[in-house]
């Protein structure tokens, strides 16, 4: 079935390095969104790509949408304490319904000041 | 407005007990969602709201009872849970459409006794 896949589960940096996050789905997506989500927060949207090779910025945050629309990426620049949180990847349910999204499993990412 | 409102912020309740979670948008959204989030887990979609009709249910079991009374207002009856429901229950509202972000309210944190 369609799988959407994130890696690292886990990444700890020193603050102002930077951090990666990648997201990989089986099947073909017509776009993909970004969430965020602090410890003890709830998901907060940051950006949706639709289109193949779509690159898009947000202060220090890179987002990627691979050609083939299968893969995507996150890139934060000099990480904060701020940037502490999950990284979620989604993607639409291709299998039955308009209204479905199908999350990734997430990225941890832990910032040492 | 792009605030969704969630009540109670927390609950806790004993498994013969029967409560309602309540879901609040004004953001003229036509999609409504339940999510159920367990710790360090994505998301985990239960039931879609289209034009407030159900228009996904992911096979969730029946003592979870959604209802939506209008296009603002999503409900969430809670009767029998067992223990292994206590989890974050996030409500989310869409323009509609998985091409469309989600807005996440801060969910309810049940634990049930």
């Amino acid at each position: 079935g369609q799988q959407v896949m994130q890696i690292p589960q886990y990444q700890h940096v020193q603050e102002g390095e930077d951090f990666t996050t990648y997201c990989n789905s089986s099947t073909t997506l017509s776009n993909i969104q970004w969430y965020k989500q602090r410890p003890g927060g709830h998901p907060v949207f940051l950006i949706q790509l639709v289109k193949s090779g779509e690159v898009k910025k947000q202060k220090r945050l890179t987002f990627q949408f691979g050609e083939a629309k299968k893969n995507s990426s996150l890139h934060i620049t000099a990480t904060q304490t701020t940037d502490v949180g999950t990284y979620f990847c989604a993607g639409p349910w291709m299998k039955t319904s308009y209204d479905k999204v199908i999350f990734g499993p997430g990225t941890s990412l832990s910032v040492i000041p | 407005d792009t605030e969704v409102t969630q009540t109670p912020k927390h609950l806790v309740m004993g498994m013969t007990n029967k409560k309602s979670l309540k879901c609040e948008q004004h953001m003229g959204h036509r999609a409504m969602y339940w999510y159920k989030q367990k710790a360090k887990k994505p998301p985990e979609l239960m039931f879609v709201y289209s034009y407030e009709k159900l228009s996904i249910n992911e096979s969730v079991p029946s003592r979870f009872s959604p209802e939506c009374p209008n296009s603002s207002l999503l409900n969430l009856h809670l009767h029998a849970l067992q223990p292994e429901d206590s989890a974050l229950y996030l409500c989310a509202s869409s323009l509609g459409g998985a091409g469309y972000e989600q807005y996440f309210g801060p969910g309810t944190r049940l634990t049930v006794t």
